[in-house]
């Protein structure tokens, strides 16, 4: 399957400020990355779906202008918290889509956000 | 509506004693069922896609069967490393978005 890193694996912040997320494909070129968020004991909720080259598709109810995400290149997709707050304090995941119709997504390791 | 259910919720278990965990869903035209496992403070691992019904996945202590209506993950004498979230999730038709269940928290005791 594919490998996935994301970066950082944790970071404190202080409120208000932003704070950017990035998740790298090493093994394969992806034009299609996932962004899940996970609060404790929760399963996992697709926050939006990162496509190469074009603007990412939010979830209903995900503000796409306090989380940015760009896609520029077939290994790269960045997550940016912009102007965070105590309660976008979470686990951030991302995936990444193997080709296909019935395609199976391999995840990163995530990246633990908290907001002061 | 398209939904998928896991149970039980919590499972715990001696090591050495097996058990299945369950995944039911209700969705249009199923074009693959997914298991992972997460650990604590990680992403989910990968397990096993299963496609159509009838069809069975193994790997070391873990068994993955599906029906038309539910998935079944069978683990065979667990030892603790086997803890973790299992999570199943499905892809709802017309994308390829995936649906998680709520997951299984299963704990194995020495």
């Amino acid at each position: 399957g594919a490998v996935v890193s994301q970066h950082p694996s944790r970071v404190i912040c202080k409120s208000g400020t932003s704070v950017k997320i990035e998740c790298r494909s090493l093994d394969f070129q992806a034009t299609t990355m996932f962004w899940y968020r996970q609060f404790p004991k929760q399963s996992l909720m697709l926050m939006a779906t990162s496509n190469e080259g074009s603007k990412a598709t939010y979830e209903q109810g995900v503000e796409k202008d306090k989380f940015l995400i760009n896609h520029a290149s077939l290994t790269l997709s960045t997550l940016t918290v912009t102007s965070a707050h105590p309660e976008d304090s979470s686990f951030y995941i991302c995936s990444v889509g193997s080709r296909g119709y019935q395609e199976t997504q391999y995840f990163g390791p995530g990246t633990r956000l908290l907001v002061l | 509506e398209d939904q998928v259910t896991q149970s039980p919720e919590a499972l715990r278990l001696q090591e050495g004693e097996s058990s299945s965990l369950n995944c039911s869903y209700t969705v249009s035209g199923l074009r693959g069922l997914f298991w992972y496992r997460q650990d604590p403070g990680k992403g989910p691992e990968f397990l096993f896609t299963l496609y159509s019904a009838g069809e069975e996945k193994e790997k070391e202590r873990l068994k993955a069967t599906l029906t038309k209506k539910e998935s079944f993950l069978h683990i065979t004498a667990p030892k603790p490393e086997d803890s973790a979230t299992y999570l199943c999730a499905v892809p709802f038709f017309g994308n390829e978005k995936l649906t998680f269940g709520t997951g299984t928290r299963l704990t194995i005791i020495p």
